[in-house]
C-alpha cells in the first residue's frame, strides 16, 4: 500500500528566499507523480506533472524533481512571494489510477 | 473550456438527512474520480467511475455512500442518512485516463452536517 509523506509539515520563510519541500513515497511502481497547491477554502491547482519516465519539470519559479529508485520528489520554489503562500500537496498515481496525497506542506511567505 | 464544476460550494445538512454532490468533468474527459478531505488530513480516494460504470469504489463507506456517473448528465456523490462524521470537504477531478496527463480538480464541495 502507498503511502506519501510530506516534510516540513509546515514551514515559514522570508519573502525571496529559495525553498525546498519534500515528498517521499515507500512504493517506486509509479505511473507519475503530481504537485498541486491548494489555497484555504479552495481546490486543488495542478502545478507539475512528473511523469515516471522523466527526471524533473519545470515551470517558472518552480522546479520538480523525481527520484524513483529513492522514493522522492522534491519542489523547489525559486525567489519566494507572498502570493506562493498555501498549502502544496504530493500526490502519486499508480497502476489503480487513484491519486494517493500526502498531507501536504502548509507555506507562509512572510513580506 | 469551465474546468470541473462542481455544485454545490456548501452544503449544509442536518444529521439524517440526505447530501447530494454534483461534478460535471471537463469537455474531453471520461474519467471522473472523488475525493474527501477530513479537517486537518490528506485527501483520501473515494471512487472513480467512467461513464455508466463504477471502476473502483475501493474508498467508498461500505454503507449510506453511493456513487454515479450516467450517460447524460454530471456525477453525482450521494451520502444517505449523514452524520457529523461526514462533514468534510468533497472533490471531484477528472482526467482523460491513464494517459499521463494528469487530473484536473474542482473546486469542491463543503459538507457541514449540524
Amino acid at each position: 500500500k502507498q503511502e506519501v509523506t510530506q516534510i516540513p509539515a509546515a514551514l515559514s520563510v522570508p519573502e525571496g528566499e529559495n525553498l525546498v519541500l519534500n515528498c517521499s513515497f515507500t512504493d517506486s511502481a509509479i505511473y507519475n507523480l503530481q504537485w498541486f497547491r491548494q489555497d484555504p477554502g479552495k481546490g486543488l491547482t495542478s502545478l507539475l506533472l512528473i511523469q515516471s519516465s522523466q527526471r524533473e519539470q519545470t515551470s517558472g519559479r518552480l522546479n520538480a524533481s523525481l527520484d524513483k529508485s529513492s522514493g522522492r520528489s522534491t519542489l523547489y520554489i525559486a525567489a519566494s512571494q507572498p502570493g506562493d503562500s498555501a498549502t502544496y500537496l504530493c500526490a502519486t498515481q499508480g497502476g489503480s489510477e487513484k491519486l494517493v496525497f500526502g498531507k501536504g506542506t502548509k507555506l507562509t511567505v512572510n513580506p | 473550456n469551465a474546468g470541473v464544476m462542481q455544485n454545490p460550494r456548501h452544503l449544509v445538512r442536518r444529521r439524517g438527512q440526505e447530501a447530494r454532490l454534483r461534478c460535471s468533468p471537463m469537455k474531453g474527459h471520461s474519467h471522473v474520480y472523488w475525493y474527501r478531505q477530513l479537517p486537518e488530513e490528506g485527501l483520501k480516494f473515494m471512487v472513480y467511475l467512467q461513464k455508466e460504470n463504477i471502476i473502483d469504489e475501493s474508498g467508498m463507506p461500505k454503507e449510506r455512500f453511493s456513487a454515479e456517473f450516467p450517460k447524460e448528465g454530471p456525477s453525482i456523490l450521494r451520502i444517505q442518512q449523514v452524520v457529523r462524521g461526514d462533514s468534510a470537504a468533497y472533490f471531484c477531478a477528472s482526467s482523460r485516463g491513464r494517459d499521463n496527463y494528469g487530473y484536473t480538480f474542482g473546486s469542491g464541495t463543503r459538507l457541514t452536517v449540524v
